[in-house]
């Protein structure tokens, strides 16, 4: 059974550029979260989603936005970047929704960098 | 901001030899997960324990939980070069029908070979 898929893996762009993340769970996980890794802040919580819904919403500013599909598969958008934006991004998915009552299964991320 | 504290934050250990890491949390929860990240790479589930859990066993990993003391250890015992990563505590919280995973700050160990 493949992994989660996240493209692209690396990408650059400049301050004020937006970016779009994709993410492709496992089949038949309903439930994408989103998660920023930078070396400062640690692994934050940025959204999840399940059957199209956002049920669960970090502390990021509204230039951070995301959706699902009816496939579960998701995208993440950053609009206006901030050279704080450079990061990896990390997607999980899992069975249920809020999951956490079981394991996550990661990405390999997005290693957005912001000149 | 980090529910999870790991403790220390790195560790470096000869090969074979055991290695433990600590977690502390501030809030209740509902589990506790371990995770495993190599360099750049995606996190792996190591284990998870439950809150009405004390110890729980899996291959060369052991977890503890101590729900007064509001902490966890992991200890990898029989270290290997490939155990090289770092690890991440990560508790649940339920809040309403949402619940979050939050991650420690992690600990870098390093295995000699």
């Amino acid at each position: 059974k493949a992994g989660v898929t996240q493209t692209p893996r690396y990408l650059i762009k400049t301050r004020g550029q937006q970016v779009t993340l994709s993410c492709s769970p496992i089949s038949g996980h309903r439930s994408v979260s989103w998660y920023q890794q930078t070396p400062g802040q640690g692994l934050q919580f940025l959204f999840e989603y399940f059957s199209e819904t956002q049920r669960n919403k970090g502390n990021f500013p509204g230039r951070f936005s995301g959706r699902q599909f009816s496939n579960s598969r998701s995208e993440m958008n950053v609009s206006t970047l901030e050279l704080g934006d450079s990061a990896l991004y990390l997607c999980a998915s899992s069975w249920t929704s809020g999951s956490p009552a079981g394991e996550l299964f990661f990405g390999e991320g997005s290693r957005l960098t912001v000149l | 901001s980090q529910q999870g504290e790991e403790d220390p934050q790195a560790l470096s250990i000869q090969e074979g030899e055991n290695a433990t890491m600590n977690c502390s949390y501030k809030t209740s929860i509902n589990n506790l997960q371990w995770y495993r990240q190599n360099s750049g790479r995606g996190l792996v589930h190591l284990i998870l324990i439950r809150s009405n859990e004390r110890e729980k066993h899996s291959g060369r990993l052991r977890v503890t939980l101590d729900t007064s003391k509001k902490s966890s250890s992991l200890l990898i015992t029989a270290s290997r070069a490939a155990d090289t990563a770092s690890y991440f505590c990560a508790t649940v919280i339920s809040s309403g029908s949402a619940r979050q995973l939050t991650f420690g700050s992690g600990t870098q160990l390093t295995v000699l070979p």
